[in-house]
């Protein structure tokens, strides 16, 4: 089974609107942590923001930022005023602390398209 | 600040080649990862490893060999080139110190 779930695969938005991806997960560990990277057109794979298991604080990071449920076991990532270079692939990502190697378990990722 | 280089950047072989992947790293990372993704697939870890000379297998590794000789150094090879094979292959380095890793720019395998 899937441990990491990005229900959708593709999204689109207009310029300078707001976007909320959406990301699931399973474990059954206490501390982990949770990614968001950016997977661009030119193959770069570009480090968004990270969210902590034990964390409550808000994470954000520039236009950045997410929505941890962590009884849910769901991580949004929102991006505000939403710009063209914006556009790429969003991949949701668990590291169980478990593996202290820093194994990373991925989502199959979400196409974002923005119109100008 | 530093940087991950991936050569070449695509790669086209034949059916049964043995090809090779080469990733460098200049942060200093003790840790460094091969991932393949496929298309509508999320990253898939082949190879990792923890130090110079260490190799741990990931979810993917059959069919793969790595070779840590440096510390800056990772490189997979592709033992026999099949043609589902097709795939960007994403080199990243983590510090010891650090949760998130650094991804190379990727390689772009074609397998005629």
């Amino acid at each position: 089974a899937e441990k990491v779930i990005q229900v959708w695969s593709t999204a689109s938005r207009q310029e300078g609107e707001e976007l909320t991806l959406d990301c699931s997960y399973e474990t059954s560990q206490v501390l982990y942590h949770l990614f968001w990277y950016k997977h661009l057109l030119s193959g770069e794979m570009v480090f968004l923001i990270r969210q902590t298991s034990s964390s409550t604080a808000k994470e954000r990071s520039g236009r950045y930022s997410v929505v941890f449920q962590k009884s849910l076991k769901s991580i949004s990532l929102i991006i505000s005023a939403l710009q063209p270079d914006d556009s790429g692939k969003y991949f949701c990502a668990l590291w169980e602390l478990r593996y202290n190697q820093g194994k990373l378990i991925f989502g199959q990722g979400t196409k974002l398209s923005i119109k100008p | 600040g530093g940087i991950i280089t991936q050569t070449p950047k695509f790669l086209i072989g034949q059916e049964g080649q043995k090809l090779t992947l080469k990733c460098q790293q200049n942060f200093n990372h003790d840790t460094m990862y091969w991932y393949r993704q496929d298309s509508g697939k999320g990253l898939r870890l082949i190879y990792y490893s923890i130090t110079e000379n260490d190799l741990q297998k990931g979810d993917l590794s059959e069919g793969y060999d790595a070779s840590r000789e440096k510390k800056s150094s990772f490189s997979l090879t592709v033992t026999s080139a099949q043609k589902n094979e097709m795939a960007v292959f994403l080199c990243a380095s983590r510090d010891r110190g650090l949760a998130e890793q650094f991804f190379g720019p990727g390689t772009r395998l074609t397998v005629l």
